[in-house]
């Protein structure tokens, strides 16, 4: 069964920072590629940022561009968000999920809160 | 990237069929065949139910149907059942080689 437990998140002030890991389980990691994506209290969902399979292609919306850093450790079947200089609007439940292909998300894990304030 | 315009709420009695829309651009659902919908219950994470506009995955019941016609895409639920009621939004792959969701839209079962 294919999991996805993501954690890190927590009560940040603004202009600090966070890492958030995700650590998946029941498919070979290193073959797929990886999304998060994060969704604001009462909003609606937001694609965050993407990494291929062997890092060789990574994109970031512009909201977090700059700021934002994806990365991912294949032997420890793992996914990583670095988020520095948050700020009120980054306040969301971050979700990571396996990118089959093209927004093609067929797992998701139960999401981690993150939320920016002073 | 603007996210792809969706009806804020859709409602439909039990046994009846309901219609979502999702209204982009060229750049985005005009572009490609990659558009996909998920259902999100409250308090869940969301569920892929279709994708490249017309496909279900196992295991998605095929009452669940995708359509797209220039930059509109829509989901069809045919035969609608109380479980259906949950938040649904679409995707998009887009020319900025990124993703945009739709703004959702919440499905009521009367």
């Amino acid at each position: 069964e294919v999991q996805l437990v993501e954690s890190g998140g927590g009560l940040v002030k603004p202009g600090g920072s966070l890492r958030l890991s995700c650590v998946a389980s029941g498919f070979t990691f290193s073959s797929y590629s990886m999304d998060w994506v994060r969704q604001a209290p009462g909003k609606g969902l937001e694609w965050v940022s993407s990494i291929t399979s062997g890092s060789t292609y990574i994109d970031y919306a512009d909201s977090v561009k700059g700021r934002f850093t994806i990365s991912r450790d294949n032997a420890k079947n793992s996914l990583y968000l670095q988020m520095n200089g948050l700020r009120a609007e980054d306040t969301a439940v971050y979700y990571c999920a396996r990118d089959l292909h093209r927004c093609v998300f067929d797992s998701w894990g139960q999401g981690t809160l993150v939320t920016v304030s002073s | 990237q603007s996210a792809l315009t969706q009806p804020a709420s859709v409602s439909g009695s039990p046994g009846q069929s309901i219609t979502i829309s999702c209204t982009g651009t060229s750049s985005d659902i005009g572009g490609y065949i990659y558009v996909s919908w998920y259902q999100q219950h409250p308090g869940k994470a969301p569920k892929l139910m279709i994708y490249e506009v017309t496909n279900r995955p196992s295991g998605v019941p095929d009452r669940f149907s995708g359509s797209k016609s220039g930059n509109t895409a829509s989901l069809t639920i045919s035969g609608l059942q109380a479980e259906d009621e949950a938040d649904y939004y679409c995707t998009s792959y887009t020319s900025s080689n990124s993703y945009v969701f739709g703004t959702g839209t919440k499905v009521s079962v009367l």
